[in-house]
């Protein structure tokens, strides 16, 4: 078990560029999050996945978000045109549930720092 | 107002000492999480409780929930237990959790 893995970890980028996260979660885990967390500040949620199904989006996911899982295993987090606001780190998570309230703890991955110059 | 409420938002103590980390909600929840988080990013579960006392080592985790109120205690404070500690509130079944801004803890040898 290697844990919840993001790519890459640190990404510069101009303003107006597109730029795409990945995150491998735990093999066995069929819950899959994505988080935002800007400095100083707790991580916000921003979707979430049951298997491949994308079952909750915040209002933080503006239509130039755009997170997929296709085959219910690693997740993909993109962001078109990039903007200054952006600028923060983007962490995924997962856990195995089984519909109702397992007791199932949630792991991170170490997060994917973007900065938008 | 925030729904989820940390105190004190930085803590500086000497190795040994007594550490308290307070959170407070405003939300009715199914289960609340204290995270901790080193520098560079990485979080780490600590304790996921509903209700009572829950202990790991040298951490001691309680909740109230008719107060709406967790602690986080740790006795024997190091410095290696240096990071930031956050408290993380689950309504529901799923982990849409949220989140405090975080407690830095630095623990001085």
């Amino acid at each position: 078990d290697t844990g919840v893995s993001q790519d890459p970890r640190h990404k510069i980028t101009k303003r107006g560029q597109n730029v795409t996260f990945r995150c491998d979660p735990i093999s066995e885990h069929n819950r899959l999050y994505w988080y935002r967390q800007t400095l100083g500040q707790g991580p916000e949620f921003l979707t979430y996945f049951q298997n491949e199904a994308q079952l909750e989006k915040s209002r933080l996911l503006s239509d130039r978000f755009s997170a997929e899982r296709p085959k219910g295993s690693f997740s993909t987090l993109e962001i078109q045109r990039t903007e200054q606001g952006d600028s923060a780190m983007y962490l995924c998570a997962s856990s195995f549930d089984r519909g109702q309230f397992s007791g199932n703890t949630i792991y991170f991955g170490e997060g994917s720092w973007l900065t938008v110059v | 107002k925030n729904e989820v409420e940390q105190s004190p938002q930085n803590l500086t103590a000497q190795e040994g000492e007594f550490i308290t980390i307070n959170c407070s909600y405003s939300v009715g929840i199914s289960a609340l999480h204290w995270l901790q988080q080193h520098p560079g990013g990485g979080i780490v579960s600590l304790f996921m409780l509903s209700s009572g006392k829950k202990k790991h080592g040298r951490l001691i985790a309680t909740i109230n929930i008719q107060e709406k109120h967790s602690s986080l205690h740790i006795t024997a404070s190091h410095p290696r237990d240096s990071a930031v500690y956050i408290c993380a509130p689950r309504r529901g079944s799923n982990y849409k959790l949220t989140f405090g801004k975080g407690t830095l803890l630095t623990v001085n040898p």
